[in-house]
C-alpha cells in the first residue's frame, strides 16, 4: 500500500524561484528517498536521508526529515527549466529494503 | 556506462494476448524489481527477485508472472492482458549485497492494450 503522500500535487514556478514539496508518511522508516521522473521516463534517484538524519544537501537540493511529524520536504533552489519533472518520495520501512512511493508532485518551471 | 535497459520502450498488444517485457542490467546488482505505474500515480511494486528468490507482493494479480534466468536479465510476463493493465512498467535494481539502498531504474516500457 502507498506509504507516502505528497503535497502539493502540482506546482508551477518561474525560473530562478525556489520549489518546495512535502511528503508525509505513516509508519516508522529506515530511510526516505526522493526521485525525479521526467515525462514518460524512468525514475532517477536524487537523495537519500536516513531516519537519524535531519537535513541533507546535494547541489541545489535540500531535504529535511522530521520523524516526529513523519514528514519530509524537498527544496529545489534557483529552479531551471530542466527541473520540470515529477518528484516522488519513497520510504523504506524499518527492517525492510522495499520502497513505497508517494503519488508525486508535478513541478513545472516556466522560462 | 552501467545501466538498466528495458525493451521494448513501447509495446502494443491485444486484449488477452500474452506479452513479455524484458529488463537487463549491467550493474551486477543482486535485486531486480518490477513496478507498474499508471498515469499520474505512484509506482506500485509488483514483485522482486532477491538473487534467485522470487518475492511476490500480496496484491499482485496472478496474471503477472516473472522470470529471472540469470543475474542480468529479468522478464515480466502478462498472461492475459486486460484493458486495466495498460500502464508504464518500470524495472529497477539495487545492490543489497553491498548495502546499497538506492534503486536504479530503467526508462520503462509503456504498454498499450487494444
Amino acid at each position: 500500500s502507498q506509504q507516502g503522500e505528497e503535497d502539493p500535487q502540482a506546482l508551477s514556478i518561474q525560473e530562478g524561484e525556489n520549489a518546495t514539496m512535502n511528503c508525509s508518511y505513516k509508519t516508522s522508516i529506515n530511510n526516505l528517498q526522493w526521485y525525479r521522473q521526467n515525462s514518460g521516463r524512468g525514475l532517477v534517484h536524487l537523495i537519500l536521508i536516513r531516519s537519524n538524519e535531519r537535513e541533507k544537501h546535494s547541489g541545489r537540493l535540500r531535504v529535511t526529515l522530521d520523524t516526529s511529524k513523519k514528514s519530509s520536504s524537498l527544496l529545489i533552489t534557483a529552479s531551471r527549466a530542466a527541473d520540470t519533472a515529477s518528484y516522488f518520495c519513497a520510504t523504506a520501512l524499518s527492517n525492510d529494503y522495499k520502497l513505497s512511493f508517494g503519488a508525486g508532485t508535478t513541478v513545472t518551471v516556466r522560462a | 556506462d552501467a545501466m538498466v535497459i528495458q525493451n521494448p520502450r513501447y509495446q502494443v498488444t491485444q486484449f488477452g494476448k500474452p506479452v513479455t517485457l524484458s529488463c537487463s542490467q549491467t550493474l551486477n546488482h543482486n535485486v531486480m524489481y518490477w513496478y507498474q505505474q499508471k498515469s499520474s500515480q505512484a509506482p506500485k511494486l509488483l514483485f522482486h527477485y532477491y538473487d534467485k528468490d522470487f518475492n511476490n507482493e500480496a496484491d499482485t494479480p496472478d496474471n503477472f508472472q516473472s522470470r529471472r534466468p540469470n543475474t542480468s536479465f529479468c522478464f515480466l510476463d502478462i498472461r492475459s492482458p486486460g484493458l486495466g493493465d495498460a500502464a508504464m512498467y518500470l524495472c529497477a535494481t539495487s545492490s543489497l549485497r553491498t548495502g546499497g539502498e538506492t534503486q536504479y531504474f530503467g526508462p520503462g516500457t509503456r504498454l498499450l492494450v487494444l
